[in-house]
């Protein structure tokens, strides 16, 4: 079956545009998580999404950073006037459960480069 | 602070060979760690996971084993194959604060190479 997908692959911009990001979860599944992964580090956890129940945005580094979730489904995580340091893989993640991590399935992640 | 590390950036094994990538951590209060491969271009992907009233656990190939009293996680993998070589990483989960969301700390990374 189909799994997570993102939109774009890739992303070039320059510093100070805004930029959107898109995450198609598996259907059906009412978790969402979204990462980021600077070259050569491991993930970090931005937001999560489970449900209708207000997200957890404990991970975004900054009021710059927004995401919400239309109808429980599609995901869209914003970036306002994008800096060089935001350059990374933002990764989208969902899952079936609320409470059990390894369920969480990845899409293949959006290259971000500010230049 | 709390942290999930590595102690090898890269690991290159011979083809056949078993393959060992360390892990260790710092959280008492963790519970649950995980191991996820990540290939080139991609997400990563799930391999094993273990809860921390467990030492070991086995997979198709692979067998996690935690040891608590040093806070050390390991992922050996069997007759390691090409298709093995990607970056791994250890995860560990810590129960939300009321939230309910399981948040995931991760390593950063070992790249297992795997030579033919």
């Amino acid at each position: 079956g189909a799994g997570v997908s993102q939109s774009p692959s890739n992303k070039v911009t320059e510093k100070g545009k805004d930029v959107e990001l898109r995450c198609d979860p598996i259907s059906g599944h009412t978790a969402l998580y979204w990462y980021r992964q600077s070259l050569g580090q491991g993930l970090e956890f931005l937001i999560y999404f489970q449900g209708n129940s207000a997200p957890d945005k404990s991970g975004l580094p900054s009021d710059r950073f927004s995401a919400e979730r239309t109808g429980g489904s599609v995901s869209t995580l914003t970036i306002q006037r994008t800096q060089q340091e935001d350059s990374a893989v933002y990764l989208c993640a969902s899952s079936t459960r609320r409470d059990v991590v390894y369920e969480q399935y990845f899409g293949p992640g959006t290259r971000l480069t500010v230049t | 602070g709390e942290s999930v590390g590595l102690h090898l950036p890269t690991l290159s094994v011979q083809e056949g060979d078993n393959s060992i990538i360390n892990c260790a951590y710092s959280n008492s209060a963790s519970d649950y760690f995980i191991w996820y491969k990540q290939e080139s271009g991609k997400g990563p992907q799930f391999i094993i996971d273990i809860r921390s009233n467990m030492d070991k656990r086995q997979g198709q190939r692979v067998t996690v084993l935690l040891n608590k009293t040093v806070k050390h996680l390991s992922l050996q993998i069997a007759a390691t194959q090409p298709g093995d070589s990607a970056v791994y990483f250890c995860a560990e989960n810590k129960p939300g604060r009321g939230t309910g969301r399981r948040a995931l700390t991760f390593g950063s990374g070992t790249r297992l190479q795997v030579q033919p």
